[in-house]
């Protein structure tokens, strides 16, 4: 139940193109959705997250759609660029009184130019 | 720079060795981290110490020993390690109770067990 499942596992955009990433979960305590993205060298930095009282949340070419039904969550990254190209975490958090993320499996981004 | 700063980048360790890791943060937080970030994984949480006390040890094995003697220093004692604990390790930071409870990471250590 705490486990949050990420696809796809790799990905391979041109660019200018749109990225999806996908991301569902179980437990229905977790209340905060944050996507982290990680270039090698780097640790995870964050690039956006949404809670669960809105369904889509926009910064500039990044974009959460959320499903609370579904319990499912997406970014989509529009008009890809070869430096977008890293890997993706989508996390989630909730249910504690400290900070503890659960993260997905990542995604490996590939923009080709 | 995250605020987050993390010695030794790299770290090449014998399975009899004794070493440490140590993480640093700058951003007046009062909850840190470390996880293991193996390949093809999702982010391992290992520990949690929140206002200087540890409250979560994800049954890691007893040759991890973690250490905050303050909110601003993390330690990660590592001793007899076996080949597997070859990994990226990460340390994080964020404040706890906040409107949004970011996590910030370090840049990590990459440590081989020989």
């Amino acid at each position: 139940q705490q486990q949050v499942k990420q696809s796809p596992q790799s990905l391979i955009v041109q660019k200018g193109g749109i990225s999806i990433i996908n991301c569902a979960y179980e437990n229905t305590a977790f209340d905060y959705f944050p996507w982290y993205q990680q270039f090698p060298g780097k640790g995870p930095a964050l690039l956006i997250a949404i809670r669960p009282d809105v369904s889509e949340k926009k910064e500039g070419r990044f974009t959460i759609s959320f499903n609370k039904s579904a319990k499912q969550f997406s970014l989509h990254i529009m008009d890809s660029q070869p430096g977008d190209s890293a890997t993706y975490f989508c996390a989630a958090d909730g249910g504690t009184s400290y900070g503890k993320l659960t993260f997905g499996q990542g995604t490996i981004l590939t923009v080709h130019p | 720079e995250t605020g987050v700063t993390q010695t030794p980048r790299h770290l090449v360790m014998g399975m009899t060795n004794k070493k440490s890791l140590k993480c640093e943060q700058h951003l007046g937080h009062n909850a840190m981290y470390w996880y293991k970030q193996s390949a093809k994984k999702p982010l391992e949480l290992m520990f949690v110490y929140s206002l200087e006390e540890r409250v979560e040890n994800n049954s890691v094995p007893s040759r991890f020993s973690p250490e905050c003697p303050n909110s601003s220093h993390l330690f990660l004692h590592l001793h007899t390690l076996q080949p597997e604990d070859s990994a990226l390790y990460l340390c994080a930071s964020s404040q706890v109770m906040a409107e949004q409870e970011t996590q910030y990471f370090g840049p990590g250590t990459r440590l081989l067990v020989l």
